[in-house]
């Protein structure tokens, strides 16, 4: 079944931490991944995508993620958090000629001022 | 330029009512999905309209149809609303319809079934 697995729910971090959030997914086929940011009263926005070529993505507000095709991953990485990237965080991934996008069920990311 | 819109913002309904939901997509962007988004669970895929066509469709009931109007703006509708309908109703707009085309999300309306 297609699929994809967020498994930290709530993470905690003080300012200026290293953020790394999960994702794993379950899809067969050639796949495009994405992260997807939604701030407390904003709509959902797309923080970085990956299509093809290079496996290490780099999106907004400094935040990267590494596609690694072996382990069906698309990790979220940040190495400073700051207050302001308080918010949900959605890993999602959609077949290459698909039209859906499969959703995780979301991290909540709370900052430490 | 301006976004994805949705109309209303907020409503409320009554078990065994019906619901029409309303989007606008970014100019030029000829694509429309329809996601359910449940209190602290993920988007889920509802229906995408391309061109006026059904290109795809999500794991819901008949209750649920959807038309996308010839200046690309979509309908959604629910019938027979249930309680379990409550949720966030998100419109994502893209120029195109699946390959290596963005979708771009409204703000959604927050539909609540009492």
């Amino acid at each position: 079944a297609q699929s994809v697995s967020q498994h930290n729910h709530h993470v905690i971090l003080s300012e200026a931490a290293s953020l790394e959030l999960g994702c794993n997914y379950s899809y067969g086929g050639t796949v495009n991944l994405f992260w997807y940011v939604q701030y407390p009263g904003q709509h959902l926005q797309l923080l970085l995508k990956y299509f093809s070529g290079d496996p290490l993505v780099k999106g907004i507000k400094g935040f990267e993620a590494e596609f690694i095709k072996s382990k069906f991953s698309f990790n979220l990485r940040k190495p400073s958090v700051q207050w302001s990237d308080t918010a949900e965080y959605f890993c999602a991934v959609k077949g290459s000629s698909a039209s859906k996008i499969i959703f995780g069920s979301g991290t909540r990311l709370s900052i430490r001022p | 330029d301006a976004g994805v819109t949705q109309s209303p913002t907020h409503l409320i309904k009554t078990r065994g009512q019906h619901v029409t939901l309303r989007c606008s997509p970014i100019s030029g962007h000829k694509s429309v999905s329809w996601y359910q988004q449940v209190l602290g669970q993920g988007p889920q895929f509802i229906f995408q309209y391309y061109e006026k066509e059904e290109r795809g469709r999500g794991n819901f009931p008949d209750r649920f149809s959807a038309r996308q109007f010839p200046n690309y703006s979509s309908e959604l509708n629910v019938n027979a609303l249930l309680l379990g309908d409550s949720a966030l109703y998100l419109c994502a707009s893209s120029l195109k319809s699946g390959g290596y085309y963005e979708q771009y999300f409204g703000p959604g309306t927050r539909l609540t079934v009492t």
